[in-house]
């Protein structure tokens, strides 16, 4: 099975600062790999897909990146609605596994 | 809109069965691929299971293998997760998402407590 590391597993952050989320997998996973964002009591949000691409409706400020086996996750000028939990998801073979996530706290 | 509605949840011993179902509209469901997704208690996102959508292809996390089935019915827009000889550690909120690949839409989860 293919493995999703995810760090730093928490993220003390303020404001308007800019952060990265690090998601590395075991084997080679091309682009296949998904962001989501995750708040307590509310479904999982699909922020990026396909390492890169941003989905419809998802602010400008996320951006993903990577290819092959390391991929980050970055969030400029942090927004109050921005603090949640953060999770990799890699599509290339079953089973689908996410990483373990990142939670972004003030 | 696109409208994922799970139910079926509910708290059951170790040992017994339970079948949750997803129920789809705003969309042609047949053209999809789906996947249930759950989250223990206190822990991370966990992919169950995936189904193509026609059925010809399904998936199961290695935790599940054996014990869960997924299936669908693309005449009454229904999916469904059939899970036996539950265990505590299956419990937690189970998600329907829709997505053959990336998961786009998502429904808000039913809970599924296993405790004696």
């Amino acid at each position: 099975d293919i493995q999703l590391t995810q760090s730093p597993p928490f993220l003390s952050a303020s404001l308007g600062d800019g952060v990265t989320i690090t998601c590395r997998a075991s084997h080679n996973i091309n682009s296949y790999l998904a962001w989501f964002q995750h708040k307590p009591g509310k479904s999982p949000k699909l922020l990026i897909y396909a390492a890169s691409s941003l989905e419809s409706g998802v602010p400008s400020r996320f951006s993903g990146s990577g290819s092959g086996t390391e991929f980050t996750l970055t969030i400029n000028s942090l927004q109050p609605e921005d603090f949640a939990t953060y999770y990799c998801q890699q599509l290339d073979t079953s089973p689908f596994t996410f990483g373990g996530g990142t939670k972004v706290e003030i | 809109q696109v409208q994922l509605i799970e139910s079926g949840g509910g708290v059951v011993h170790p040992g017994a069965d339970l079948r949750l179902s997803c129920a789809v509209s705003g969309l042609t469901f047949s053209s999809f691929g789906m996947q249930w997704v759950r989250q223990a208690p206190g822990k991370g996102l966990e992919w169950v299971a995936f189904i193509h959508y026609d059925s010809s292809k399904k998936y199961y996390a290695d935790s599940v293998k054996g014990r869960f089935t997924v299936s669908r019915d693309n005449s009454r827009n229904m999916l469904y997760l059939q899970m036996n000889s539950l265990r505590p550690d299956d419990m937690g909120v189970y998600y329907c998402a829709k997505g053959g690949l990336y998961l786009d839409v998502w429904g808000k989860g039913t809970t599924v407590t296993v405790s004696s």
